[in-house]
């Protein structure tokens, strides 16, 4: 079993939906979380922590579950620069030795 | 600030040549990565160095050595490269300082292929 698992999609959706995505992560010693926001042959960029209150950055929401090893983005509106790959990231270790584990990422076209 | 900088940029080797990818940062980060991705893949993580002049593997160290020069550069070496080695290497850094949501920084990656 993958450490972090994610629906690779791809989610189609036409502008102005809502979409949403979930992950899980199997190792529940995970500290930190965050998802990643990566477009066709670029690199990884941090798009928002996710917080144990939940978070919600302008369009984006971020909600982690604990409990239930659990990890989910809303994006609301969606916009035609939307479209990309996000990866679900968790965190283990402490201080320097912390390293990030990536899902698959999970593929979002926005349609006009 | 450059960020987190890789070269070459692309690469195509024969197997059993070997090569080093150069990574460089300027943001003063004490830790440095290198991850590898595969199409369908999430990133992977081959080897890291909390601080200079130390090294730890990560969850595909089999194939690569690499050498943490100083704070800012951290290299890759593919000793004898194999057609499994074709991928695409990110180095990234990050800060020790701020806790565990601390932002790592990615290079734009070296897109490597083995004949």
């Amino acid at each position: 079993r993958k450490e972090v698992e994610q629906d690779p999609g791809p989610f189609n959706v036409p502008e102005g939906a809502t979409v949403a995505f979930n992950c899980t992560y199997s190792n529940s010693a995970s500290q930190s979380f965050f998802w990643y926001r990566q477009d066709c042959r670029k690199e990884p960029k941090l798009l928002m922590s996710v917080y144990s209150s939940g978070n919600e950055d302008g369009r984006f929401t971020a909600q982690l579950n604990r409990a239930s090893q659990y990890i989910s983005l809303l994006i609301r509106d969606s916009k035609l620069s939307d479209s990309a790959t996000y990866l679900c990231v968790v965190n283990r270790g402490t201080g320097g030795r912390r390293a990030l584990t990536f899902g698959s990422g999970t593929r979002l076209q926005v349609q006009p | 600030n450059a960020g987190v900088t890789q070269t070459p940029k692309f690469q195509v080797l024969k197997t059993g040549q070997s090569m080093t990818l150069q990574c460089a940062q300027d943001m003063n980060h004490n830790s440095m990565y290198w991850y590898r991705q595969d199409p369908g893949m999430g990133l992977r993580l081959i080897y890291y160095s909390a601080s200079e002049g130390t090294t730890d593997k990560g969850e595909v160290p089999n194939g690569y050595n690499v050498s943490r020069l100083n704070k800012r550069e951290f290299s890759l070496r593919l000793e004898s490269a194999a057609p499994s080695q074709t991928s695409v290497y990110f180095c990234a850094s990050r800060s020790h300082s701020g806790g565990p949501y601390n932002e790592q920084f990615f290079g734009p990656g070296t897109r490597l292929t083995v004949l």
